[in-house]
């Protein structure tokens, strides 16, 4: 059971290059979200999915854009990188009602626009 | 708009000693309010969780108090250990709302041997 994996861990982006981020998770859950976590400023919601199919906008959606076609994969995309976009970028699954059991988080991808 | 703010920003306390972070929320709309742990290249962990309809949660070590008309609720650490020491995050949440999680700024907690 590897709950929630996310891909590349690591990656350095020139401004303006593209890339997408990959979120997969095994726990048959219904919500996925991205957040980025940036010092002093705790975890900002990106984008969220309530369903397959479905995708909204968060707190700093600007810059990317996500995609949900398959209930287990949450996609987080960067069309036109910004350094301002350098961050640590955690994908989040849950299941409708948090109750006691709340996110389970990936590791991360730390990526860094230059 | 920081809708959830955390203090303080970090905090050293010795072994054995308590831990207490507190939290501030604005939208009365919040009815779930959880603490995560994260430790350095991990994702946060949900460590305990509250629902406004009870002022304190205990499990273990880890206590959550919770003061609905003040708009506030509080981390306390008993026994704080070298391997607490660890980032906190205080997040709050509304089930209606695709239960989005609104986390604090965090603590980053240093407890000394």
């Amino acid at each position: 059971n590897a709950g929630v994996t996310q891909t590349p861990k690591f990656r350095v982006l020139k401004t303006g290059q593209s890339m997408t981020l990959l979120c997969a998770q095994d726990m048959n859950h219904e919500y996925m979200y991205w957040y980025r976590q940036d010092p002093g400023m705790g975890l900002r919601l990106i984008h969220y999915s309530v369903g397959e199919g479905t995708t909204a906008k968060g707190e700093v959606p600007d810059g990317y854009n996500v995609s949900r076609l398959k209930k287990q994969n949450f996609l987080l995309g960067l069309e036109s990188a910004a350094p301002s976009q350098t961050s640590v970028y955690f994908c989040a699954s849950s299941y409708r009602t948090l109750s006691n059991y709340g996110y389970t988080f990936g590791s991360g991808t730390r990526l860094t626009v230059v | 708009q920081q809708q959830v703010k955390q203090s303080p920003q970090s905090l050293i306390v010795q072994k054995g000693g308590i831990s207490i972070i507190n939290c501030a929320y604005e939208n009365t709309a919040f009815d779930y309010f959880p603490w995560y742990q994260q430790f350095p290249g991990k994702g946060p962990a949900l460590l305990i969780a509250i629902r406004p309809d009870v002022s304190e949660k205990k499990e273990g070590r880890f206590t959550i108090s919770f003061n609905k008309s003040a708009k506030q609720f509080s981390l306390h650490i008993m026994d704080s250990q070298p391997g607490d020491s660890a980032t906190y995050f205080c997040a709050a949440s509304m089930e209606t709302s695709g239960s989005r999680l609104t986390f604090g700024e965090g603590t980053q907690l240093t407890v000394n041997p």
